[in-house]
């Protein structure tokens, strides 16, 4: 079955340097998300992208988070300079259509463990 | 604004017995979606079941059942013959059914099986 890939899945990273979370979403899917489960905390929405562009994003994605799709395949959360408070599990998620027009439950990746020290 | 609860933070639940886990949610939307996603101590998020707001029937997926009682705002899970490895943090959430609608979780309540 297919799946979506996370990369990579522990990131160490100092304060104030800059991280890149990779995903690649389901091949036939064309939305994508990215959440965030700081430990201990349920899962917070963080943004939705479709059609190369942003459609929607929480509060908490502020100015140092940006995402990219850089090819046909790769999804991509950037955090430009990063804060103790970002250590979390971030998820990529990714859904489609199946036929018919029903939409899909989002299928979401095994997580990318973010630790800032 | 959508809102999802689940007030049992903690279970214990002897194997082989069924279990339900709670969860009431609150939309002003007519078309939604509700969902009950697995979490392993490994972290990663497992989807179980989905039930669509206009589904008239309870959806069911092998040992799992969602009993979704629209009136009531409530989509508890139900697994039935509960196995040590259903031992995990299950979350109960849901979306607008829009085509790219961001999903909203619960808090989520940790299940413990005993042997």
């Amino acid at each position: 079955e297919p799946e979506v890939t996370q990369t990579p899945s522990h990131q160490v990273t100092q304060m104030g340097q800059e991280v890149i979370l990779r995903c690649v979403p389901i091949s036939n899917h064309l939305y994508f998300y990215w959440y965030r489960q700081i430990l201990g905390q349920k899962v917070e929405f963080l943004v939705s992208f479709y059609n190369n562009e942003i459609s929607e994003k929480s509060e908490i994605f502020d100015d140092q988070f940006s995402v990219e799709r850089p090819d046909g395949s790769n999804f991509t959360l950037k955090i430009r300079s990063t804060k103790l408070e970002d250590s979390a599990m971030y998820f990529c998620a990714s859904s489609g259509f199946l036929r018919g027009g029903v939409k899909q439950p989002q299928h979401f990746g095994d997580g990318t463990r973010l630790s800032i020290l | 604004a959508q809102k999802i609860t689940q007030t049992q933070p903690g279970m214990f639940v002897q194997e082989k017995e069924a279990v339900t886990l709670d969860c009431t949610y609150d939309t002003s939307d007519q078309s939604y979606g509700l969902f009950w996603y697995k979490q392993p101590s490994s972290g990663e998020m497992i989807f179980l079941i989905y039930q669509g707001s206009y589904d008239e029937q309870n959806a069911t997926e092998g040992r799992y059942s969602l009993n979704f009682q629209k009136a009531r705002k409530s989509a508890n899970l139900v697994i039935s013959a509960s196995q040590l490895g259903d031992s995990a943090m299950y979350f109960c959430a849901m979306s607008r059914m829009n085509r790219d609608d961001k999903i909203i979780f619960g808090k989520g309540t940790r299940l413990h099986i005993l042997p």
